[in-house]
């Protein structure tokens, strides 16, 4: 069965920082990866999706990577902002057909302004 | 473009009453996948949906079915309700089995 972790749990830093957000996989037959943001209470926004073809992917200030063999996904942020406050989220499919996603548990994520 | 659209947003019931969910996909996206979250949870797969026909299916009880409709807009019914039943249920929809999957906002479920 697929498990998913994400390290660390919480991150408090200051504004204007460059930070790291880690997950894991132990399953590397994924076919895909993607990264979401999720604000208290609300909904799930997709920030990256890594197909298990590539390496990384970029979109403005986010960068994720993806090192399939070895069953881990980076999710880098540049110049941390308060509005990036939130639980990101790293997910996983594994095979083929409409497969759901396995998530981790999500890194709260504060910056201070 | 228009979300995933999803209603009704709140929803409050007692224990062993009946919920209907729906769940609207973004324009021509054909997949539909349905989520529960409970309090401090992760997100956890239910069922998916791929041209009107079950696909996946994950810890989705018993008392729970779902269906996609020839306009690939889908309802989770869900009966017998409990208190363990409480959470965010999530409607995602993807252009296709495993391309990216787009969130509702969510129907918050209470049960009494």
């Amino acid at each position: 069965k697929q498990e998913v972790t994400q390290i660390p749990a919480a991150l408090s830093v200051p504004e204007g920082e460059n930070l790291v957000l880690n997950c894991s996989f132990t399953d590397s037959a994924i076919y895909n990866l993607q990264w979401f943001r999720q604000d208290p209470g609300k909904g799930l926004t997709s920030l990256l999706l890594i197909q298990s073809s590539q390496r990384e992917q970029t979109s403005g200030r986010l960068n994720a990577s993806l090192d399939k063999s070895s069953g881990r996904s980076t999710l880098y942020i540049a110049a941390s902002q308060p509005g990036d406050s939130a639980t990101y989220l790293c997910a996983v499919i594994v095979g083929g057909g409409a497969d759901g996603l396995t998530f981790g548990k999500g890194t709260h994520l504060i910056i201070q302004p | 473009a228009a979300g995933v659209i999803q209603s009704p947003r709140h929803l409050i019931k007692e224990k062993r009453e009946t919920a209907t969910l729906k769940c609207y996909p973004i324009s021509r996206h054909d997949t539909v996948y349905w989520y529960q979250q409970g309090p401090g949870q992760d997100p956890q797969f239910l069922i998916s949906f791929y041209e009107k026909m079950q696909s996946d299916k994950g810890s989705i009880p018993d008392r729970f079915s779902a269906q996609q409709f020839s306009d690939y807009h889908s309802e989770l019914n869900m009966s017998s309700l409990e208190l363990g039943d409480s959470a965010l249920y999530f409607c995602a929809s993807s252009f296709g089995p495993r391309y990216e999957q787009y969130f509702g906002p969510g129907t918050r479920l209470t049960v009494t």
